[in-house]
């Protein structure tokens, strides 16, 4: 029930591409749906966030895209560049239980030239 | 602004010594605080959260341990590290109602 999947566990994608992380859920009770991306080393960052009441969210080149019927949601990186070559987190929480997030595995993306 | 101090930044420690990672956010008051760790190449488990002072609850057993004696400190305890223990320690902390702000995180290996 706590479970987040995520996929791919890796992903080469050429610059200019589109990178797609892929995230799906099993409680409902989930109200809440961060990714966070981090670089080796640091502690994750927040990238982009979404409440299942809406379908979409975008800032910049970074894209959720929710389907809360199907229970997942994705991550697109538009127009991906070599600095965006991190581990990428997605997680959910529902927020009335102390905010506690539940993280997918994480996804290695390696942009290259 | 919020900010979020976690440190040392690398520990090496022999098994069986003690532990003691400490982690205190400023700029905001009663905030929810976690303890994550992290496997190389693996994803975040969570060990320990705390939505007040004295408030602790735990995750998963372990041979660790977590204290808040203060409403904006956070501590993460071993009285013996196996080693098992080595990971990547993150603190993090949360407004109530939303996601969180992670610390820079410590490295920690038991030899």
């Amino acid at each position: 029930q706590q479970q987040v999947k995520q996929s791919p566990q890796s992903l080469i994608v050429q610059k200019g591409g589109i990178s797609i992380i892929n995230c799906a859920y099993e409680n409902t009770a989930f109200d809440y749906f961060p990714w966070y991306q981090q670089f080796p080393g640091k502690g994750p960052a927040l990238l982009i966030a979404i409440r299942p009441d809406v379908s979409e969210k975008k800032e910049g080149r970074f894209t959720i895209s929710f389907n809360k019927s199907a229970k997942q949601f994705s991550l697109h990186i538009m127009d991906s560049q070599p600095g965006d070559s991190a581990t990428y987190f997605c997680a959910a929480t529902n927020t009335g239980t102390a905010s506690k997030l539940t993280f997918g595995t994480g996804t290695r993306l390696q942009v290259t030239l | 602004s919020q900010t979020i101090h976690q440190w040392p930044a690398t520990l090496v420690q022999p098994v069986g010594s003690p532990l003691s990672l400490e982690c205190t956010v400023e700029g905001t008051s009663n905030p929810n605080l976690y303890w994550y760790r992290q496997a190389a190449g693996r994803g975040l488990q969570l060990l320990f959260y705390s939505v007040g002072i004295g408030q602790i609850s735990s995750e998963v057993p372990q041979n660790l341990s977590a204290s808040r004696p203060q409403d904006r400190q956070f501590i993460l305890s071993s009285k013996k590290l196996l080693l098992s223990d080595s990971g990547f320690y993150l603190c993090a902390w949360s407004p109530w109602d939303y996601g969180y702000t992670f610390g820079s995180g410590t490295r920690l290996t038991v030899v």
